[in-house]
């Protein structure tokens, strides 16, 4: 089955670090555009970051410098290491697949960055 | 690069809704539409402004003119009750931008 499981959303305080996680199945993440969207409470959808099968990486202004897209081959997995971590990060998290549109959504991840 | 999105449209069941993206010349653009139901994740529903996912109904079609992108759902259910959310990639910026989102209420 063609899918992605996100992990690793947690409580984490303002100024901490955290390693979201993506694994796939069904298809190879090396071979395609993968992408972090997230949504604040109760807010609309925001894109975060995504890598080109390339290796190109791409972010949004309120989290360049901050947060850091990366994949594993050998696991299958795209990841978002995010540092310096603010109240206003605090959202879902969904890793998506990029094909024509965003095609392939995960079920997303909770990051409640509070103290 | 800016999208605007009305906040909400109301459609009687069987009935026609329509939901615009308005941007700049966006009919130059690529547009892709999302549909969210409350506590799930998204799911494509229109890619590059007229294009169907397989899976989802004939119901669902897209256009894409000038300044504005329109999502039209033919004999609405209530099973489109649901937020929907239009897309591009900016290449100016090197962003995707998404719309603010629109919620469809299905009387």
């Amino acid at each position: 089955e063609v899918q992605l499981v996100e992990s690793g959303g947690a409580l984490i305080q303002p100024g901490g670090s955290l390693r979201l996680s993506c694994a796939a199945s069904g298809f190879n993440v090396i071979s395609h555009y993968m992408n972090w969207v997230r949504q604040a409470p109760g807010k609309g959808l925001e894109w975060v970051s995504g890598v080109y099968s390339g290796g190109d990486a791409y972010y949004a202004d309120s989290v360049r410098g901050r947060f850091t897209i990366s994949r594993d081959n050998s696991e299958n997995t795209v990841s978002l290491e995010m540092n310096t971590l603010k109240a206003e990060d605090t959202a879902v998290y969904y890793c998506a697949r990029a094909v024509h549109g965003f095609d392939l959504w995960g079920q997303g991840t909770l990051v409640t960055v509070s103290s | 690069y800016e999208v605007t999105q009305p906040l909400s449209v109301s459609v009687t069941l069987g009935q026609t809704a329509r939901i615009t993206c308005g941007g700049n010349s966006i009919g130059g653009r690529n547009v892709h539409w999302y549909q969210q139901r409350p506590g799930q994740a998204p799911v494509l529903v229109i890619y590059r402004d007229t294009n169907r996912p397989s899976g989802i109904p004939e119901r669902f079609s897209g256009s894409n003119s000038r300044n504005t992108a329109t999502l039209t759902i033919d004999s609405a259910q209530a099973g489109d009750e649901a937020d929907y959310y239009c897309q591009l990639w900016d290449s100016t910026t090197a962003v995707w931008v998404f719309g603010g989102g629109t919620q469809l209420t299905v009387l």
